[in-house]
């Protein structure tokens, strides 16, 4: 079975440009999330999309990150524009429901 | 709101030796999880171990095992015969149901652990 799919692997970009980070879950996994990983720090739920519904996004900063699950299957999570303390790495994960939760090695972001 | 805590940053021990990582959550929920996870340079999180609240047993699996009381809100995660490849990050997380019917983690702040040759 392959694993959750995240690219790229890493990104380096100047504070008021602009991101996205792409995710392809375990085929079949109908819930989707998206966690933030600061260093130093334990993942934080960002938004939580149930097939292409978000059913949590509380958060999730909307005046400058967005997300969408299209066709409820890939996702794409986006930074307008970012800052210096949205570096992070972004970890992305899949489950069927209870069991099954599965992570992706994420997307470690720098801004500078 | 529930919180995860784990009061350890950074722990090492000798290889072949026996280490414990504590956890402690605070939660006003009666049905819900707990999980350690491990995260290697790789940045994968890799489930090491599971505990369902409604359990009195401890879980094991191989060389870890918890110690889950479930009074005092404690989760601590126990590795014997300690490995070089057990060098990690962990994290100890709390799950419990949402209202949409699917399910949230928590994190703590994770522990470092070393393991020395």
């Amino acid at each position: 079975e392959a694993g959750v799919a995240q690219s790229p692997r890493y990104k380096i970009i100047e504070k008021r440009q602009s991101v996205a980070f792409w995710c392809n879950p375990i085929s079949g996994h109908a819930t989707l999330y998206w966690y933030q990983q600061i260093l130093g720090q334990g993942p934080k739920l960002l938004i939580q999309f149930q097939n292409n519904g978000v059913v949590d996004d509380s958060q999730l900063p909307k005046d400058r990150f967005s997300a969408e699950r299209l066709k409820g299957v890939d996702s794409t999570l986006k930074i307008q524009p970012a800052k210096l303390e949205d570096s992070a790495v972004y970890l992305c994960a899949s489950s069927p429901g209870l069991h099954g939760y599965t992570f992706g090695s994420g997307t470690r972001l720098t801004v500078v | 709101a529930q919180t995860v805590t784990q009061s350890q940053p950074e722990m090492s021990v000798q290889e072949a030796e026996t280490v414990t990582l504590s956890c402690t959550y605070d939660t006003s929920e009666s049905n819900y999880y707990l999980f350690w996870y491990k995260q290697p340079p790789s940045r994968q999180m890799i489930l090491v171990i599971r505990q369902e609240a409604y359990k009195q047993q401890n879980a094991t699996e191989n060389r870890f095992s918890v110690n889950f009381q479930k009074a005092a809100k404690s989760f601590s995660l126990k590795i014997s015969d300690s490995q070089l490849g057990d060098t990690a990050m962990y994290f100890c997380a709390f799950m419990k149901p949402t209202t949409s019917g699917t399910y949230k983690y928590i994190f703590g702040t994770g522990t470092r652990l070393k393991v020395l040759a």
